[in-house]
Formats: C-alpha cells, sequence, structure tokens
C-alpha cells in the first residue's frame, strides 16, 4: 500500500517551454501533497504544501507564478514549471500524506520523481 | 527556527556490523519521527517512523526515541552493502503535516 506516482520521470525541454508534472497516490486519499526540489549531492528543498480545492503555500523564495500547482482531488496534485530555463533543471519530487490508521499519524509517502533538464 | 540535525558523513560500517545514525532535533513539541533512505538518484522511501519513547523493531532496523534529550536513532543490524545509501531523518510537528528535514548522513557499508 501508499504508492505514489509521478510522471513522466524524465524530462527534456527547451528554454521557455512549460513543463507538467502529474503526481498521483494510487492506493490512498491524500490527506496533503507536497512538491520538492532537489540539487545534485544537496538536500531535499520543500516549494509547496498542496490541499484538494486550495490554493498551495508556497515556501519563502519560491515564485509561485512559475511554478504552477494544482491539486484537483484527494489523488492527483500536478505542478507546471512556466517559462523553464536551464537554472530549473532539478529533481523534482512529490509526496502524498495520509494518516495511518496503525498509528493515529500524518505519513509522507514520495513519489519516484522527475528528473527536469532545460536546454 | 525548528531544526533538525545529522551529521553528514559518510558513516562507514564494515559489512555485518551494526550502524548507527543519529538524529537531533529541536523543538521539544514535535510528535511524529521518520527515517527516509535515498539512494543516489533515487526519491527517499521510507523505512520506519516512531512517535512515543523507546524502541521499535522492524526486522534488521531499529528506530529509537528519546523526547527528553530530543533524539532519535536508527540502528541497522547485520549491515549490507545494499545500505549503502544517505538517511534522512525527518520530525513532523505542524498541524500542516510539514515535515522538518535533516541533511541526512550518507551510509557506507564496506564489503
Amino acid at each position: 500500500g501508499a504508492v505514489v506516482s509521478q510522471h513522466p520521470s524524465w524530462v527534456i525541454c527547451k528554454s521557455g517551454t512549460s513543463v507538467k508534472i502529474e503526481c498521483r497516490s494510487l492506493d490512498f486519499q491524500a490527506t496533503t501533497m507536497f512538491w520538492y526540489r532537489q540539487f545534485p549531492k544537496q538536500s531535499l528543498m520543500l516549494m509547496a504544501t498542496s490541499n484538494e480545492g486550495s490554493k498551495a503555500t508556497y515556501e519563502q523564495g519560491v515564485e509561485k507564478d512559475k511554478f504552477l500547482i494544482n491539486h484537483a482531488s484527494l489523488t492527483l496534485s500536478t505542478l507546471t514549471v512556466t517559462s523553464a530555463h536551464p537554472e530549473d533543471s532539478s529533481f523534482y519530487i512529490c509526496s502524498a500524506s495520509t494518516h495511518l490508521q496503525t498509528s493515529g499519524q500524518e505519513t509522507q509517502y514520495f513519489g519516484p520523481g522527475t528528473r527536469l533538464l532545460v536546454l | 527556527q525548528k531544526e533538525v540535525e545529522q551529521n553528514s558523513g559518510p558513516l562507514s560500517v564494515p559489512e555485518g556490523a551494526i550502524a548507527s545514525l543519529n538524529c537531533t532535533y529541536s523543538d521539544r513539541g514535535s510528535q511524529s519521527f521518520f527515517w527516509y533512505r535515498q539512494y543516489s538518484g533515487k526519491s527517499p522511501e521510507l523505512i520506519m517512523f516512531i512517535y512515543s519513547n523507546g524502541d521499535k523493531e522492524d526486522g534488521r532496523f531499529t528506530a529509537q526515541l528519546n523526547k527528553a534529550s530530543q533524539y532519535v536513532s536508527l540502528l541497522i543490524r547485520d549491515s549490507q552493502p545494499s545500505d549503502s545509501a544517505t538517511y534522512l531523518c525527518a520530525v513532523n510537528s505542524d498541524s500542516n503535516y510539514q515535515l522538518i528535514w535533516g541533511a541526512g548522513t550518507k551510509l557506507i557499508i564496506k564489503p
């Protein structure tokens, strides 16, 4: 259980184009979804927190007009990198949070990530 | 500022030995604690979570929590080369379910 998928796993695009990444919780409904970015040999960096049906909460320094998040349902969130530039090249990872009945606590499960290369 | 601290390593452990990974956190109100494993080029994978003081065992893994001292540790018994990865400690204390992440400890198991 607790499987999260991401699509696509790899994307290469030209500078100036927009890229959409999908994150789905396959076997559970996610209370909250999170979007992270990770540069090589660096720590995970939280970009935004997303709840179904409401606007995402962005971390300081993350441009909300550049990184558009749509959380259409309890199992799907999308991240659109608009007008991508080479400095946006990174590993984008989503996670979905669910309430474990066994412990009564929220737990995050990660998707496999999307590697974006902007030329 | 809520913080989670981990030794970045690398921590080198011979195969078959016990690997001990430590993590301290600053927010005394923290409620839940997680260990994730991240292989190079992959996303994090949840391996253990713990909410109560004491030990929690799952196979070769044991998580230990001491809220009074504000630390959480992960022990890996009978370490295998496949355990070589970066281990991330994460702590949750907010109602918005965000995790506060440590920078991770790189573990190398030497055959």
